[in-house]
């Protein structure tokens, strides 16, 4: 197994378009997480999936972001109407039942850049 | 509401030296994990080192180790014998609730040659 892997790793768009970032993680992890990071701060939760349910948003999740783990596989996060403020790098991670769920691995995070 | 505050924002440590990162943390539950990770520039977070709550024994990892106050809500990230490598971002976590994380603002090491 790769670990944790997230495509693009750069994404440069202009304001008003939409981006789909993609998540694919550790093979046996039922539990998928994304983070936003901000440069010179520490992650941020925004959602989390176990299997291929979204149990919880975070409330910076605005109505424009989107985002799914069809068949509780791979994972996928849409911004639309992208703004400058969108602007962070996208992390991704998941866990499994080892360490009772607790120890995430990450991925390399997509970094947007919204012109 | 769970916080962890990280307030050293960046530290310097000669190689070879021994540096202390720290960490406070609020949480009403009793039992939990803290979690020090690693972000080199430009690299994906790595896990440094865990600690059981509910242990008492300080974990060790190679030169990573941390000094874990459960009633003082501490929880320090000592490196040893540090090598130019172990220049990156770290960051203190708590997993809370569903096990989402909550992280610290990070401190910045550098290790000067």
């Amino acid at each position: 197994d790769t670990g944790v892997s997230q495509d693009p790793r750069h994404k440069i768009t202009k304001r008003g378009q939409n981006v789909t970032f993609r998540c694919d993680p550790i093979s046996e992890h039922n539990r998928l997480y994304w983070y936003r990071q901000t440069l010179g701060q520490g992650p941020e939760f925004l959602t989390y999936f176990q299997n291929e349910a979204q149990l919880e948003k975070s409330r910076l999740l605005s109505d424009r972001f989107s985002a799914e783990r069809p068949k509780g596989s791979f994972s996928t996060l849409e911004i639309q109407r992208t703004e400058q403020g969108d602007s962070a790098m996208y992390l991704c991670a998941s866990s499994g039942p080892g360490v009772g769920y607790n120890e995430q691995f990450f991925g390399p995070g997509t970094r947007l850049t919204v012109l | 509401a769970q916080t962890v505050t990280q307030s050293q924002p960046e530290m310097s440590v000669q190689e070879a030296e021994t540096v202390t990162l720290s960490c406070t943390y609020d949480t009403s539950e009793s039992d939990y994990y803290l979690f020090w990770y690693k972000q080199p520039p430009s690299r994906q977070m790595i896990l440094v080192i865990r600690q059981e709550a509910y242990k008492q024994q300080n974990a060790t990892e190679n030169r990573f180790s941390v000094n874990f106050q459960k009633a003082a809500k501490s929880f320090s990230l000592k490196i040893s014998d540090s090598q130019l490598g172990d220049a990156a971002m770290y960051f203190c976590a708590y997993p809370s609730g569903t096990y989402k994380y909550i992280f610290g603002t990070g401190t910045r090491l550098k290790v000067l040659a």
